[in-house]
Order: C-alpha cells, then sequence, then structure tokens
C-alpha cells in the first residue's frame, strides 16, 4: 500500500532564517506531487505541484520554492522566511490513474516568529 | 477555470442530529467532485467522490453527497451524526483531463454538541 510522510512535524523558526521541509510517498511510482499550504478560515491553497523529477510547476508567487530531486520525494524550500510564511503545509500525491484523487501526508505545522 | 463554494464556515448540530454541509462548484466542463475530511493537526481524509455514472455517492461511515448538474451543487449529508464526526469538511473540484489539480472551498467546521 502507498503511503506519505513529511517532516518535520512541527516548526519554530525566526523570521528571515531558511526553510526545508521534506516529503517522501511509498508504494507507488512516478506520482504527481503537490504542496500546499492551509491558513486559518482560508482552505487550502496550491503552491507548487510536479509531474516528475524536476519538473516544478509554481501556482502562486511567493518567497517559497520546490524541488523533486528523486521521484517519490518533493521538497519545499525559502530562503528567507517571513512572518506570513506562518501556517500548516500540506503534501499530497496523485496517480496517473486516479481521476483527481489526492491522498494526503499528515502536515507540517509552521510557526515564523 | 472553477471554483468551490461553501458558504457555511461553521456547523453547530446535535448529535444524532441530520446535517447538510452544502457545496457549490462552477465550471464549464465536466467535472469530478470531492468531500475530504481533516481532524485536528491531522492532513486531508477522502471521504466520498463522484466521477460518473450514479449522482448519489455514499462514504463508508454514512456520509453521503449528491452530484446535481442543473444546481451545481454536491452537498454532504448525514442523517444521524456522531460526536466523532466533528472535524472540518472540504468540497474540491478538478476536471476531466485536468491533470489531477483541485479546487478546493475554504471548508466547514462541523461541531457536533451533545
Amino acid at each position: 500500500s502507498q503511503t506519505i510522510h513529511q517532516w518535520p512535524a512541527t516548526l519554530v523558526q525566526p523570521v528571515g532564517s531558511p526553510l526545508s521541509l521534506e516529503c517522501t510517498v511509498e508504494g507507488t511510482s512516478n506520482p504527481n506531487l503537490y504542496w500546499y499550504r492551509q491558513a486559518a478560515g482560508r482552505g487550502l491553497q496550491l503552491l507548487f505541484y510536479s509531474v516528475g523529477i524536476g519538473q516544478i510547476s509554481s501556482e502562486v508567487p511567493q518567497n517559497l520554492s520546490a524541488s523533486r530531486p528523486q521521484d517519490r520525494q518533493f521538497i519545499l524550500s525559502s530562503k528567507k522566511l517571513l512572518l506570513s510564511d506562518s501556517g500548516f503545509y500540506l503534501c499530497a500525491w496523485s496517480g496517473a490513474a486516479d481521476e483527481g484523487t489526492q491522498y494526503f501526508g499528515p502536515g507540517t505545522r509552521l510557526l515564523v516568529l | 477555470a472553477q471554483s468551490v463554494t461553501q458558504l457555511d464556515s461553521q456547523v453547530p448540530v446535535f448529535e444524532e442530529a441530520p446535517v447538510e454541509l452544502r457545496c457549490n462548484y462552477s465550471s464549464s466542463v465536466s467535472v469530478y467532485l470531492f468531500w475530504y475530511v481533516q481532524y485536528p493537526n491531522q492532513g486531508l481524509q477522502l471521504l466520498l467522490k463522484y466521477l460518473s455514472g450514479s449522482t448519489l455517492v455514499e462514504s463508508i461511515n454514512g456520509f453521503e453527497a449528491e452530484f446535481n448538474k442543473s444546481q451545481t451543487s454536491f452537498h454532504l449529508r448525514k442523517p444521524s451524526v456522531h460526536i466523532s464526526d466533528t472535524a472540518e469538511y472540504f468540497c474540491a473540484v478538478t476536471y476531466t483531463g485536468g491533470g489531477n489539480k483541485l479546487t478546493f472551498g475554504t471548508g466547514t467546521q462541523l461541531k457536533v454538541e451533545l
């Protein structure tokens, strides 16, 4: 069966510090991968998605970036965090035959102080 | 482009009462529709989905949703809620051939009270 992992689970970082959040998927090959941010009362905002290694599409311009160095690894990064980067970050995957269904990881709660 | 509207940000309901969480979508093409549930500090879990065929879809824990093309709605219902149903519920849409990119509503917080 497929599983999706995210770490860390929680993170407290000062403004201006760098960020690296990792997401890995097991039990499937060539998944589509997604990064979302969830802010209170605002639903889910798609940040990045990837259909293959090195292929990243950005949905929202911001100071975040994403990379996919391996087939089942998706990394969200920032060189300098802003207060507004605080939120709950969710990684998800879908298969080519899943007709829109996405499967979510447990999330990382980021607090920027 | 498609969009999803969940008009109710919070829905309080007593245990064993029925509940309906509303979802309306906007799209000019054929769509797939989803309901996800999120328990506190967890990721989203797929509750049910409509892809094609019967317009009434059910989940394993008693929820159901009906796709209504004329009203562009996909409301979620349960005839009798339990305390454990307390969670946030998200409606989402993608269009056929959309590369699996979902558009989410802003969510409805269901609070079940004794």
